[in-house]
């Protein structure tokens, strides 16, 4: 079982859903959570990154982390054809830690 | 401020060749991480460079090595090629204690014939 596990997708959905995109870790060690956004033929973009439990907000992007499930989530609400990309959830123990990333879900929003 | 840069972007190479990847990360990120990303792996973690020393280290054969030097520039390379070679490598800058912050580059496409 990897240490992330991230479904993924595809997941289709219309312009100006809102969208939720998920992770389950197994390490309870982890406190920092990270969204990256990749989009095709180039390198992950660090979206947002939360430490510890809670809510983090950014415009359209939140993410959310529940500890207590061992479980991470980000929402982009009014989605654009333009956040379609593949989202991957990572985590790390903080410090000089590597990120641990799940695979990666594949999002597209069609218009 | 400029993003990473990764040079080649693109390479093919034959099985049994050897092969010199190169990164710059950005200006003041003396972290350098290399990662091997496939489809049906993911994101795998290579290594990691701080200081021109090797800090972390990932599950990959002794066949991939890496260095850095005193520009904080780094290098990755991958000896006696294998088809399973074939993947996306990419390199992350970060600031030294803040490696949850990543900064990816575009990554250099490597296939191996």
């Amino acid at each position: 079982q990897k240490e992330v596990e991230q479904d993924p997708g595809p997941l289709s959905v219309p312009e100006g859903a809102i969208v939720s995109l998920n992770c389950t870790y197994s390490n309870s060690a982890f406190q920092y959570f990270m969204w990256y956004r990749q989009y095709s033929r180039k390198g992950p973009e660090l979206l947002m990154y939360t430490y510890s439990s809670g809510n983090k907000e950014d415009g359209r992007f939140t993410a959310q982390v529940d500890k207590s499930s061992k479980y991470i989530s980000l929402f982009i609400r009014d989605s654009q054809p333009s956040d379609s990309a593949t989202y991957l959830c990572a985590t790390t123990s903080g410090g000089s830690y590597i990120p641990t990333f799940g695979r990666g879900t594949s999002l597209i929003v069609h218009p | 401020k400029a993003g990473v840069t990764q040079t080649p972007r693109y390479l093919i190479k034959t099985r049994g060749q050897q092969v010199t990847l190169s990164c710059s990360p950005i200006s003041g990120h003396r972290s350098v991480s290399w990662y091997q990303q496939t489809p049906g792996q993911g994101l795998q973690f290579l290594f990691e460079y701080f200081s021109e020393t090797q800090r972390n280290k990932g599950n990959f054969p002794g066949r991939f090595s890496g260095r850095q030097f005193s520009n904080s520039r780094s290098e990755m390379n991958v000896s006696t090629l294998e088809l399973g070679d074939s993947a996306l490598y990419l390199c992350a800058s970060s600031l030294p204690d803040r490696t949850n912050e990543q900064f990816f580059g575009p990554g250099t496409r490597l296939t191996v014939l």
